[in-house]
């Protein structure tokens, strides 16, 4: 599975678009974008995933660049509750057997 | 939210003694796994399974086995614990193959201290 990259922090003000960028350069053309993220001491949290196509969600949104090597989640209007470390994870769809690597994240602090 | 349970939440127990902890679905969901995450680490892979009876080791299975008799149930066994396995256990179900595909859920997690 393709690795990715993602800033380590970010801020956001209540109420406002949060937007966590992931970078995925060696994404292969059958590998999906995941998003997760995790509130501290929860099991992470699927939030939404997507192959080419921009995607929606009740939860949040997901833009994929044209050339697949990069993908932003947009949280449309973030709340104290929202605030959580974020994993951006590329895998081959259907292969339930594989482990999903979660590497470090994006810790998004939504501020009053 | 998907319907994982996990028990029991919080373990303390000695070095050298047996631990089992247990996943419960109510999705009849195909595919369940055991993760450990560790500051630094991540998540990582343990053992899943693909089935009832059907397991596979993951990446960290050394010192860990699994059990699987029921489509609802997926248990992990320390043998005999030690200190190194201190860590948060979660659980996931997944059901490859359907219009859900393999997404994830994960429970609640478990916290074991080895001492």
């Amino acid at each position: 599975d393709a690795k990715t990259t993602q800033p380590t922090s970010m801020d956001c003000a209540e109420g406002r678009a949060a937007n966590l960028p992931c970078n995925h350069s060696t994404i292969s053309g059958n590998e999906y974008v995941y998003w997760y993220r995790q509130i501290h001491s929860q099991g992470p949290q699927y939030i939404i995933h997507g192959l080419k196509n921009n995607e929606t969600n009740e939860m949040a949104s997901l833009i994929i660049t044209e050339d697949r090597k990069s993908s932003t989640l947009i949280l449309p209007h973030a709340t104290l509750r929202d605030t959580a470390v974020y994993y951006c994870i590329v895998r081959v769809w259907g292969t339930g057997a594989n482990n999903l690597f979660f590497g470090t994240g994006t810790r998004l602090t939504v501020i009053p | 939210d998907a319907g994982i349970t996990q028990s029991p939440r919080h373990k303390v127990t000695e070095t050298g003694t047996p631990v089992t902890l247990r996943c419960h679905q109510t999705e009849n969901h195909r595919y369940m796994y055991w993760y450990r995450q560790d500051p630094g680490h991540g998540l990582r892979l343990i053992h899943y399974s693909y089935g009832v009876k059907d397991t596979d080791k993951g990446e960290v299975s050394d010192g860990y086995s699994v059990s699987r008799s029921k489509t609802e149930d997926f248990l992990l066994t320390l043998e005999s614990a030690t200190s190194s396995q201190t860590s948060v256990y979660f659980c996931a179900i997944s059901e490859a193959g359907t219009s859900g595909g393999d997404t994830q859920y994960f429970g609640p997690g478990t916290r074991l201290t080895v001492l």
